[in-house]
């Protein structure tokens, strides 16, 4: 079955880069994803790649995937404190239907 | 912007109670999801219904777990009855169509059962 693996905690300091990493398990996946969780809410959608691209910017945030080592990464440039939460990065099956989630790493700011 | 409703907020039962938990997705959206989330991890997908259908269940515990979507709008959870192990945060989401992932998910019921 398809397996998404996350380091579970990253601290960076306020204003730099902040790298989050991801390995994922199923080839077939067509999209990958980053959501993001703050404390007692649901999952907010940051940003997702299709599986054919390697890179995506999306102003502050960068997705870079290599599907030759099934990883993923999230660049979050000029980290703020607001940006502390948990991150999750997740694939949807070949069948389109079922989203797997990593374990999610939480990324401590600290100012 | 739209979102996902669910209802409650926060539900504290008390073991072998019946509860449920409530479900409005975004209006048009086809597709519902049920997620529950256990403190410290990722998400796993429950059910998922296409209109008022069942399209997966697989992770559902049938033996207490029961999940409707009778107009094919919004959908309720039940556990009946509630065990400790059920305490985490359920998550609703909704997609307008299914393959993209690109889910809406609702702020969640967290559960404590005690």
């Amino acid at each position: 079955g398809e397996d998404v693996e996350q380091s579970l905690f990253l601290s960076v300091r306020e204003g730099d880069s902040s790298v989050i990493n991801c390995t994922y398990t199923d080839s077939s996946s067509t999209y990958l994803y980053w959501y993001k969780q703050e404390p007692g809410a649901g999952l907010q959608l940051l940003t997702y790649i299709f599986s054919n691209m390697d890179m995506k910017q999306d102003q502050r945030l960068t997705v870079l995937l290599n599907k030759k080592d099934k990883h993923l990464s999230l660049r979050i440039a000029d980290t703020q404190t607001g940006d502390s939460a948990i991150y999750f990065c997740a694939e949807i099956n070949n069948a389109g239907n079922m989203l797997t989630f990593g374990g999610g790493t939480r990324l401590m700011v600290k100012p | 912007e739209a979102e996902v409703a669910q209802s409650p907020r926060y539900k504290i039962t008390e073991k072998s109670q019946a509860v449920a938990f409530w479900c409005d997705p975004i209006s048009g959206h086809a597709t519902l999801y049920w997620y529950r989330q256990i403190l410290g991890q990722g998400p796993e997908l429950l059910v998922q219904f296409q209109d008022e259908s069942v399209v997966d269940d697989s992770q559902l515990p049938k033996d207490r777990f029961s999940a409707e979507r009778l107009k094919g709008v919004d959908s309720t959870l039940k556990i009946q009855p509630a065990e400790l192990g059920d305490s985490a945060m359920y998550l609703c989401a909704s997609s307008l169509y299914t393959g993209t992932g690109g889910y809406t998910f609702g702020s969640g019921t967290r559960l404590t059962v005690v």
